[in-house]
């Protein structure tokens, strides 16, 4: 069966700091990775997805970027953080064909301060 | 732009009575809906889809509708246990985008 894994779980950071966070798939070929921000009571905000690896779309512009360097494997990062940078981080896969339902990791809390 | 609302931030109910929790879009027919399960500090489940030629769908205590004249889902859970508080997210597929959009969410309690 397919599993998603993130990491870190919980991660405090000062504002202007490097940020980098991991997402893996496994048990699945070739799934298009998604990461979504959550802000407190709000719904989740798409930030990029991608369709294979080397291959990103943002959705808005912001202080984060992303890469696919492998086919299961989704990295977040940002030069450097600012203070609304600070949320709940998830990623996501879909089967190829079958977008419109997506399955999501456990989530990284992000805090900067 | 598209829009999708929950109504209800929180919605606070008795063990054993059906919960109801409301789903309402604008400017768009979605060609399906979904309503994904979120536990605090977890990611959301997917929990049911329907899609825009069906009025129904059942799940054991799960029921989703889906008027497309009205523009809204909604969603029941039947004999309701404690263990069925979370919070509840509709999402529609905007396939000319292809992406997903969320609701906010419906904080639902169910109190024994």
């Amino acid at each position: 069966s397919q599993t998603i894994h993130q990491w870190p779980a919980t991660l405090v950071q000062p504002v202007g700091s490097p940020l980098s966070l991991e997402c893996t798939v496994e048990g699945t070929s070739n799934p298009n990775l998604y990461w979504y921000r959550q802000a407190a009571g709000r719904g989740l905000q798409l930030l990029f997805y991608s369709v294979g690896i080397g291959q990103i779309s943002s959705e808005v512009p912001q202080n984060l970027s992303a890469s696919r360097p492998q086919d299961r494997q989704f990295i977040l990062s940002s030069k450097k953080l600012l203070l609304s940078d600070s949320g709940f981080y998830l990623c996501a896969w879909s089967v190829h064909g079958r977008e419109e339902t997506q399955y999501f990791g456990p989530g990284t809390r992000l805090l900067v301060l | 732009s598209q829009k999708i609302e929950q109504n209800s931030e929180a919605l606070n109910i008795q063990e054993g009575k059906t919960a109801t929790l409301t789903c309402n879009y604008t400017n768009y027919s979605p060609a399906y809906l979904q309503w994904y399960r979120q536990d605090p500090g977890r990611g959301p489940v997917f929990l049911l889809l329907i899609r825009e030629n069906e009025k129904e769908k059942r799940k054991e205590r799960l029921k989703v509708t889906f008027d497309t004249t009205l523009k809204q889902s909604l969603f029941h859970i039947t004999a309701s246990q404690p263990a069925d508080s979370a919070t509840y997210l509709c999402a529609l597929w905007w396939s000319s985008a292809s992406k997903i959009i969320f609701g906010s969410g419906t904080r639902l309690s169910i109190r024994p």
